[in-house]
């Protein structure tokens, strides 16, 4: 199985700020890499496909680069609803595998 | 509204069964092919299962091979997952997720709310 690996695991940020999540793969996984965003209570939501492809309706402050095994989220300017978890998975094969999860708090 | 419900969670003792219901709704079904993914409380997200769109092609995780079934009614609009021999640690939240492939990259692009599952004595 392909192990991912997220960090941080937790992050504290304010509002305005500029903030850089990594995906590490253990083995290349071209740019099959998604990134999801859940809020407490609720379901995941697909922000980025493809490594760096935005999902329809996400707001453009959202980023995503890396291919083969090293993968970045960059937030551009934090705001008050991005405050989540999110999770990077790849999908070069099955099992579909997730990051543990990067918890994004407000500081 | 293009959306995915899940339902069939409850509580139920080790060893026992249960089956989940995913119903789909505002999108073509059988054109897509769907997943299980669950969280256990205050966990990550782990894939469980998927099936393409004709039921031809099935995967499970290593975690739930040989207990857990997932199916599909396309004339139903709904996909299935029949868990049986449950074990503590299959307690979680489940979710029903759509996959899309663009370029062959596949993607969970509209999820349920989830339904709870717990098993406990």
């Amino acid at each position: 199985d392909i192990q991912m690996t997220q960090s941080p695991s937790s992050l504290s940020a304010s509002v305005g700020d500029r903030v850089t999540i990594t995906c590490r793969a253990s083995q290349s996984i071209g740019n099959y890499l998604n990134w999801y965003q859940q809020k407490p209570g609720k379901a995941p939501k697909l922000l980025i496909y493809a490594a760096s492809t935005l999902q329809s309706g996400v707001p453009s402050r959202f980023s995503g680069s890396g291919s083969g095994t090293d993968f970045t989220l960059t937030i551009s300017s934090l705001q008050p609803e991005d405050f989540a978890t999110y999770y990077c998975q790849q999908s070069y094969n099955t099992p579909r595998t997730f990051g543990q999860g990067t918890r994004l708090e407000i500081k | 509204e293009v959306q995915v419900v899940e339902s069939g969670g409850g509580l139920v003792q080790p060893g026992g069964s249960l089956r989940l219901s995913c119903a789909a709704s505002g999108f073509s079904f059988s054109s897509y092919s769907m997943n299980w993914v669950r969280q256990a409380p205050g966990k990550g997200l782990e894939w469980v299962s998927y099936i393409s769109s004709g039921s031809t092609t099935i995967h499970y995780a290593d975690s739930v091979k040989g207990r857990f079934t997932i199916s599909r009614d396309n004339a139903k609009n709904s996909l299935y997952l029949q868990m049986n021999s449950l074990r503590d640690e299959d307690t979680a939240v489940y979710y029903c997720a759509r996959n899309l492939m663009v370029y062959a990259i596949g993607y969970f692009d509209l999820w349920g709310r989830g339904t709870l599952v717990t098993v406990s004595s």
